[in-house]
């Protein structure tokens, strides 16, 4: 298995663009997760999702903020529009169950908004 | 407010001593507690667990310790290696993982 891919790995915009973050899953796991890596609140888990349905979206920062699950196989995080203080490391992570199993994490995306 | 508290934003050992990381949650109704390790450019992977019904896990030269009372958890490395160099997160799980902010290791050679 690749393990959880995400895509972009990097992406630098500007102030008051639309960002789009990818994330695939590994297939099987049932739960998809959200984080966003910052120096002072570490990994903040923003959204998650439970067999494609949004179970807990109140890490979501504000309404610029958007998750969609349309299927098993695909996630994307949206910030729309985006600004500097969003900047940050985006992981995505999976799961087959009960947290007894951990999570696996993607590789994230590196977001510069300047 | 963090539920799950990292005190030492770094730590630095020399190789083959022993390296301590630390963590203080604030919910008592966590049962299950793991420990995620972290290369630059890459996701926290997961590296030992440890539930709540149990003071001591043990997975060759990493070590956790459970102390419930006190609500505080540590993961031990003996010996240290150079390449444990990484940052060490904690996480404990409700209804979800809460995790740490993360702690910094340098092994030194």
């Amino acid at each position: 298995d690749a393990g959880v891919i995400q895509s972009p790995r990097h992406e630098v915009t500007e102030m008051g663009q639309e960002v789009t973050l990818r994330c695939k899953p590994i297939s099987g796991h049932n739960s998809l997760f959200w984080y966003r890596q910052t120096m002072m609140r570490g990994l903040e888990l923003l959204i998650y999702f439970n067999n494609n349905v949004p179970i807990d979206d109140s890490g979501m920062p504000e309404d610029r903020f958007s998750a969609k699950m349309p299927n098993a196989s695909f996630s994307t995080l949206k910030i729309q529009p985006s600004e500097p203080r969003d900047s940050a490391v985006y992981f995505c992570a999976s799961s087959s169950g009960r947290a007894n199993y951990g999570y696996t994490f993607g590789s994230g995306t590196r977001l510069t908004v300047v | 407010d963090q539920q799950v508290k990292q005190n030492s934003p770094s730590l630095s050992v020399q190789e083959g001593r022993i390296s301590i990381l630390n963590c203080d949650y604030t919910n008592s109704m966590f049962d299950y507690f793991l420990w995620y390790k972290k290369y630059p450019a890459e996701g926290p992977t997961f590296l030992i667990s440890i539930s709540s019904i149990k003071d001591k896990n043990e997975d060759g030269r990493f070590t956790v310790f459970l102390n419930k009372s006190a609500k505080h958890l540590s993961l031990h490395i003996v010996p240290s290696q150079p390449g444990d160099s990484a940052v060490y997160f904690c996480a404990a799980s409700g209804n979800q993982f809460y995790f740490g902010t993360g702690t910094s290791l340098t092994v030194i050679p």
